[in-house]
């Protein structure tokens, strides 16, 4: 199973509104990204999760706020964002956060800030 | 620092004609490299990844690509097109010197005409 899944689906929010982004992947892998993709444009990253922990986060607003609450699962909270925010915001995972493991993609939440 | 430019933001080919999506990458290191297909609005599914082991590598639904350091060049061929390879094709770089980090071309739109 090389699945990786994205809940919800589609998201609509207003830019005082709280929400958050679900991602689960049990392949058993220990490291998980969220990328944010704008049209046309390829995946741009914004957080890197290794073992649980926050290895990397690319200078992203605190209007995001990233959990990983256990291996499988990695959440993005959202709150007071802007429309400029709209976006498909992807979660991937892989083996461990090195080079060499390729990267699994899920479908994707696609956000739209009214 | 490393990156992949993408040759032609739009190609188009005929049903049963031969693709060729073009990447050229830079990278002070060995790289590992990777192309990537997106369907609309679909995430993003590996199809294939070179990591110094063959420097031709095949991939799924009959693509593969071959790695040309000489050229610092890694396209991506099938021998002949179908219509459900219509999509966006993304080449990716990685290496020791950008942790786990991906980095994407700006993608490559691949039409197939009947």
């Amino acid at each position: 199973d090389t699945e990786v899944t994205q809940t919800p689906k589609h998201l609509v929010m207003g830019m005082t509104n709280k929400k958050s982004l679900k991602c689960e992947q049990h392949m058993g892998h220990r490291a998980m990204y969220w990328y944010k993709q704008k049209a046309k444009k390829p995946p741009e990253l914004m957080f890197v999760y290794s073992y649980e922990k926050l290895s990397i986060n690319e200078s992203v607003p605190s209007r995001f706020s990233p959990e990983c609450p256990n291996s499988s699962l990695l959440n993005l909270h959202l709150h007071a964002l802007q429309p400029e925010d709209s976006a498909l915001y992807l979660c991937a995972s892989s083996q461990e956060a090195q080079v060499l493991y390729e990267q699994y993609f899920g479908p994707g939440t696609r956000l739209t800030v009214t | 620092a490393q990156s992949v430019t993408q040759l032609g933001s739009h190609v188009s080919v005929s049903e049963g004609a031969l693709v060729l999506l073009r990447c050229n990458y830079s990278s002070s290191v060995p790289p590992y490299l990777f192309w990537y297909v997106q369907y609309p609005n679909q995430g993003l599914q590996l199809l294939l990844k070179y990591t110094s082991a063959a420097t031709l590598v095949k991939g799924i639904n009959g693509f593969e690509a071959e790695f040309k350091k000489s050229e610092t060049s890694f396209h991506l061929t099938k021998p002949s097109a179908h219509m459900s390879d219509a999509a966006e094709y993304f080449c990716a770089v990685s290496g020791r010197a950008s942790g786990s980090r991906l980095t994407f071309g700006e993608g490559t739109q691949l039409t197939v005409n009947p």
